[in-house]
């Protein structure tokens, strides 16, 4: 079955140390979403991706980085930069067209311990 | 420019009762419009989605809802709520330059036994 996948489903990170959340999906969506959501906040975007070796700051990109190196991967970087991290970050995709709509990865949850 | 209003951040419903949460968008040209449901947890899931055509749109698990033009409303119905419907739900809407989607804040449905 085609479909979204995040990796770790939970994430714990020191501070200082940079962390790495894995998106891939075999859907060959254009597309690529990184959101970020918080407790009342609902989604936030962080980068997306409308094509390979190309991507776009979203509304909170800074503490973040993000690489489109092939179709099926959008893996992000949440950086030491990035002071507060601690949140449920999820992943999407969508086909190039606005009627789709995005298909969503079962979500990272990252702490700072 | 586009965006969405979610109406009533919690609602609390009986078992059995009817089910209504609103959503508001404005939209600049004619909107692609979204609800989504996501348990604990877990990634969004699509719940149906307007695009063109009948303007009353029935989805998963009993759900519909109707775009109104003049009301630039698309709120979300279930005539009989069950346990299994508690949950966050968010609505969205697409159809701008790009394919992001602009999301609501999102409306945490309790169902009472």
């Amino acid at each position: 079955d085609g479909g979204i996948t995040q990796s770790p489903k939970y994430l714990f990170r020191k501070e200082g140390q940079n962390v790495t959340l894995s998106c891939e999906q075999n859907l060959n969506h254009d597309a690529m979403y990184w959101y970020r959501q918080d407790p009342g906040q609902g989604l936030r975007l962080i980068y997306y991706s409308q094509i390979v070796n190309d991507f776009q700051k979203g509304d909170i990109a800074e503490g973040y980085s993000v690489s489109r190196e092939k179709k099926e991967s959008f893996p992000l970087t949440v950086t030491s930069a990035q002071k507060n991290p601690t949140a449920f970050y999820l992943c999407a995709s969508s086909i190039a067209g606005r009627e789709y709509g995005y298909t969503f990865g079962s979500g990272t949850r990252l702490t700072v311990v | 420019a586009q965006s969405v209003t979610q109406l009533g951040s919690h609602v609390s419903v009986s078992e059995g009762a009817l089910v209504l949460l609103r959503c508001n968008y404005s939209s600049s040209v004619p909107p692609y419009l979204f609800w989504y449901v996501q348990y604990p947890n877990q990634g969004l899931q699509l719940l149906l989605k307007y695009t063109t055509g009948a303007t009353l749109v029935k989805g998963i698990n009993g759900f519909e809802a109707e775009f109104k033009k003049s009301e630039t409303s698309f709120h979300l119905t279930k005539p009989s709520a069950h346990m299994s419907d508690a949950a966050e739900y968010f609505c969205a809407v697409g159809g701008g330059a790009t394919n992001k989607l602009i999301f609501g804040t999102g409306t945490l449905l309790a169902v009472q036994p």
